[in-house]
């Protein structure tokens, strides 16, 4: 019962750096999404895919990028790390909304990333 | 494009009282659904309860119940009984459920409840 699994959950990293976070799951979902938690914002969508080869942006795309290569994994890449990306990070997925599904999100724990 | 508001940053709740967390969103859409999650201190998103918009019967689960008015666009959570494990951030969440649009799940800016003992 994996679900939805992300690595890594505590990342501290240097401004400049590079970094990719990674999101697998396990249900064969055709949907996934990344969002960031910020106190007092909620959560934001980054971007979002639905299905291999399908990406798109959502509210706050800039200095992130994704792929979507397989049904299973859909990694968040930090090209130059910057202090505003100081957040957690969460991945979700669920079946497409055209399926007989529930609608819900299944989330992975968060990543908690921090920028120097 | 769509929006949810929580009003309410923070509320706090004597135990086994009854609290209610207010929701209200914007859509030009007629078929979706709205969620509520709980995400407690251990950061894990949690699935409260979920809505069909066009089911007119509110949502129930356990203590758990909605208010939703369709016209209004207003989608409020009630808590029972309230339990110091109900103590947490509720995030309200739209997604629509029409064909041919953006698949964007949308989020609130969550509503942190205390729970007093």
């Amino acid at each position: 019962n994996a679900g939805v699994t992300q690595t890594p959950k505590f990342q501290v990293l240097k401004t400049g750096q590079s970094m990719t976070l990674q999101c697998a799951q396990d249900m064969n979902h055709e949907y996934m999404s990344w969002y960031r938690q910020d106190p007092g914002m909620g959560l934001r969508l980054i971007h979002y895919s639905v299905g291999a080869g399908i990406t798109d942006q959502g509210e706050v795309p800039n200095g992130y990028n994704v792929s979507r290569s397989t049904t299973e994994d859909f990694p968040l890449r930090l090209l130059s790390a910057a202090p505003s990306q100081t957040s957690v990070y969460f991945c979700a997925s669920s079946p497409l909304f055209l399926a007989t599904n529930t609608g819900e999100l299944f989330f992975g724990e968060g990543s908690r990333l921090t920028v120097l | 494009a769509q929006t949810v508001t929580q009003s309410q940053p923070e509320m706090s709740v004597q135990e086994a009282e009854t609290v209610t967390l207010s929701c209200t969103y914007d859509t030009s859409e007629s078929d979706y659904y709205l969620f509520w999650y709980k995400q407690p201190p251990s950061r894990q998103m949690i699935l409260v309860i979920r809505q069909e918009a066009y089911k007119q019967q509110n949502a129930t689960e356990n203590r758990f119940s909605v208010n939703f008015q369709k016209a209004a666009k207003s989608f409020s959570l009630k808590i029972s009984d309230s339990q110091l494990g109900d103590a947490a951030m509720y995030f309200c969440a739209y997604r629509s459920r029409e064909l041919n649009r953006d698949d964007k799940i949308i989020f609130g800016k969550g509503t942190r409840l205390h729970i007093l003992p």
